[in-house]
Order: C-alpha cells, then sequence, then structure tokens
C-alpha cells in the first residue's frame, strides 16, 4: 500500500512568510508525529497527534509553529512569519499504535518537505 | 528529557568488514530502541528494533545489543556492502504518559563502506 507521503517536497520562502506543509498518513493509522532535521542532524520530535488529539506539543520552538489534524488523519504543520533558523527538513511519521495497548509500533515516515528560509 | 548520543559520527569501513555503532541514553525509563537507516535525500526507514526486556537481537547480517544498566546500545553490521553505506540514527522511547512513543535521535554515523 502507500506510504507517508507530505507535500511539497520543497518550499522556499521569503523569511516573514507562512507557510503549511501537509502530511498523510498511512491509512488507519493512528499515531501521526512530526519531527524537525536540521541538516548534518538526527530528526528532532516537535507534536504528536493521537487520531485528532494533539497530545504532545512540546517540541515545537516557538508560538509560531502550529500543527493540526482536524480529522485523524491528513495533517498540516503551519509555521508563521518564518525565519532563517526555520530551514530544516519537516518530517512526519505514522505509527498503527493505540491506545492503552502498550505496545510499540514501527513509525513509518514520510519523504520530508525541505524548507529553506531566505 | 531524554538525551542520546551516538559514535562514531562517520566510519569507514572496507567492505566484508564489521561496522559498529554505539548509543547513550540519559532516562532509565526508556524502554524501546529502534535504529534508522535514511540514504542521501531519502526518508528514515527502520533497519531493527529492540525492547528493553531483550539483550540481543539479529536479522541476518544486523544485530543490536542493549545494556539496560549502562544504559547503552549498539548496532553491529557484518559482512558490509557497498550498499550499507547511508547515515544510521539510533534513536530512544521513554513515554512518560501512555500514549506518547516520541523517539530521540542520536546525531547519526555516517558509514562508508570502501569497495
Amino acid at each position: 500500500g502507500a506510504g507517508v507521503s507530505q507535500s511539497p517536497r520543497y518550499k522556499v520562502a521569503k523569511r516573514g512568510q507562512d507557510v503549511a506543509l501537509r502530511c498523510d498518513p498511512i491509512s488507519g493509522h493512528v499515531s501521526l508525529f512530526w519531527y524537525q532535521q536540521a541538516l548534518g542532524q538526527g530528526p528532532e520530535f516537535l507534536t504528536y497527534f493521537q487520531n485528532e488529539a494533539q497530545l504532545d506539543k512540546s517540541g515545537l520552538p516557538s508560538d509560531r509553529f502550529f500543527a493540526e489534524r482536524p480529522e485523524g488523519s491528513v495533517s498540516t504543520l503551519k509555521i508563521q512569519r518564518t525565519q532563517q533558523e526555520d530551514s530544516a527538513v519537516y518530517l512526519c511519521a505514522s505509527s498503527l499504535h493505540r491506545s492503552g495497548t502498550g505496545v510499540y509500533n514501527e513509525q513509518f515516515f514520510g519523504p520530508g518537505t525541505r524548507l529553506t528560509v531566505l | 528529557g531524554e538525551n542520546v548520543e551516538q559514535h562514531p559520527s562517520t566510519l569507514s569501513v572496507q567492505e566484508g568488514d564489521s561496522a559498529v555503532i554505539k548509543c547513550t541514553y540519559s532516562d532509565s525509563a526508556s524502554n524501546y530502541f529502534p535504529w534508522y537507516k535514511q540514504e542521501l535525500g531519502k526518508r528514515p526507514q527502520l533497519i531493527i528494533d529492540i525492547r528493553s526486556n531483550v539483550g540481543e537481537k539479529k536479522d541476518q547480517r544486523i544485530a543490536v545489543t542493549l545494556n539496560k544498566t549502562a544504559k547503552h546500545f549498539s548496532l553491529h553490521i557484518t559482512e558490509t556492502q557497498p550498499e550499507d553505506s547511508a547515515v544510521y540514527f539510533c534513536a530512544a522511547s521513554s513515554p512518560r504518559r501512555s500514549n506518547d512513543y516520541k523517539l530521540s535521535f542520536g546525531a547519526g554515523t555516517t558509514v562508508t563502506v570502501r569497495a
């Protein structure tokens, strides 16, 4: 079946512009994660959804970052008033995990959106 | 929060030799440790994972070991091949709440297999 998809794959924004990054998780996956990957670094956690509920947003670097998953499937990460330090690859991952099972499920990653802020 | 350190940052091996990557973690509550392989410009892909109730796991040429007391885990690749060249990331998950399985990643190891 189809894997996790993200769009756009590349985004160039002028400093101060708002951007919206989309993630389509694998159908039926309950959990959805956003990570930020700076050049030459490992992914860093931004936020986590279980269905439509945003259960953890502790990794969002500022209030300029906002994520939503209104119907429990597609998710959008929005960055307002972009800054140069926002330049990175934004990765989305989904997993089948259901609450209360205590069982870990593999996180499947999308190809990422490379954001460049000029 | 969880802090994962990974060594070495780069590793060059002769084809057919073994490669070992080591990671340490800080949170004793961590109980899930996946390893991801990321080729240039591609998405991270899970290659193997281990849970804290297991000390070692093997899958063909890949093995992972876990030492909970010392809080470190390692990836071993035997009989390396050119297609093993990639960046490898270790990660740890320490859910504080029952539904949060976010991963904390190491900085990555760039493995180059010389033909």
